[in-house]
């Protein structure tokens, strides 16, 4: 069975531009997690997607933003660059609505110059 | 609030020898408590989960880990450690409210020949 895929693996960009990160969840899945793992600031949650809907959002700019396929997938949205937003961009899923395990994807390496 | 606290940064250990990695966590009510590990440029694989019972949970590569309510801990364990365990470990609790996990900052552990 396929995991948490996300794309692209890696992607540099300039202060200012934006940026558009995507996640498949694992088959059966409907929750997606994004969360920002910066160096030095550890795992931060950004936004929780579940049936097409934001259901959570962590402590993060509205340039932060993303959405929810029907077919479960998502993507985030990265407005206005700035250089503090180089991170590793990791995604999860679970089933919905469900306290249950999270499994991540590989994450997408963003670098901003 | 919810938190989690890894108090070792880093920690360096023999082949062969054991380990415990330390994690409190603050958190009102009864918490989920996760373990995962990360390789260099990997995203996180669950190594076990604390929901409920058993407060000595067993979790993949030999890892276990216990639920002591009264330390509020969740101390990651493993009798002999392999060269292959060099890696990054967070503990994490997650929120009933937002499906939301709160990560520590996670131990890097060091295998030594």
């Amino acid at each position: 069975e396929a995991g948490v895929t996300q794309s692209p693996t890696h992607l540099i960009k300039t202060r200012g531009q934006q940026v558009t990160l995507r996640c498949s969840p694992i088959s059966g899945h409907t929750s997606v997690y994004w969360y920002q793992q910066a160096l030095g600031l550890g795992l931060q949650f950004l936004l929780w997607y579940d049936e097409g809907e934001e259901r959570n959002r962590g402590n993060f700019p509205p340039r932060f933003s993303g959405r929810q396929f029907p077919n479960y997938s998502s993507e985030l949205n990265v407005n206005a660059l700035e250089l503090e937003d180089s991170a590793l961009y990791l995604c999860a899923s679970s089933f919905s609505g469900s306290l249950d395990t999270q499994y991540f994807g590989p994450g997408t390496r963003l670098t901003v110059l | 609030a919810q938190s989690v606290t890894q108090p070792d940064i880093h920690i360096t250990v023999s082949e062969g020898a054991s380990l415990e990695l330390r994690c409190n966590y603050s958190y009102g009510a009864t918490p989920y408590l996760f373990w995962y590990v990360q390789s260099p440029g990997q995203g996180l694989q669950l190594l076990l989960k604390y929901f409920s019972g058993d407060t000595l949970v067993q979790g993949i590569k030999g890892f276990e880990a216990e639920f002591k309510r009264s330390q509020s801990s969740f101390n990651l364990r493993k009798p002999s450690v392999h060269w292959s365990d060099a890696a990054e470990y967070f503990c994490a609790v997650l929120a009933e409210s937002g499906n939301q996990f709160y990560f520590g900052t996670g131990t890097s552990l060091t295998v030594i020949p």
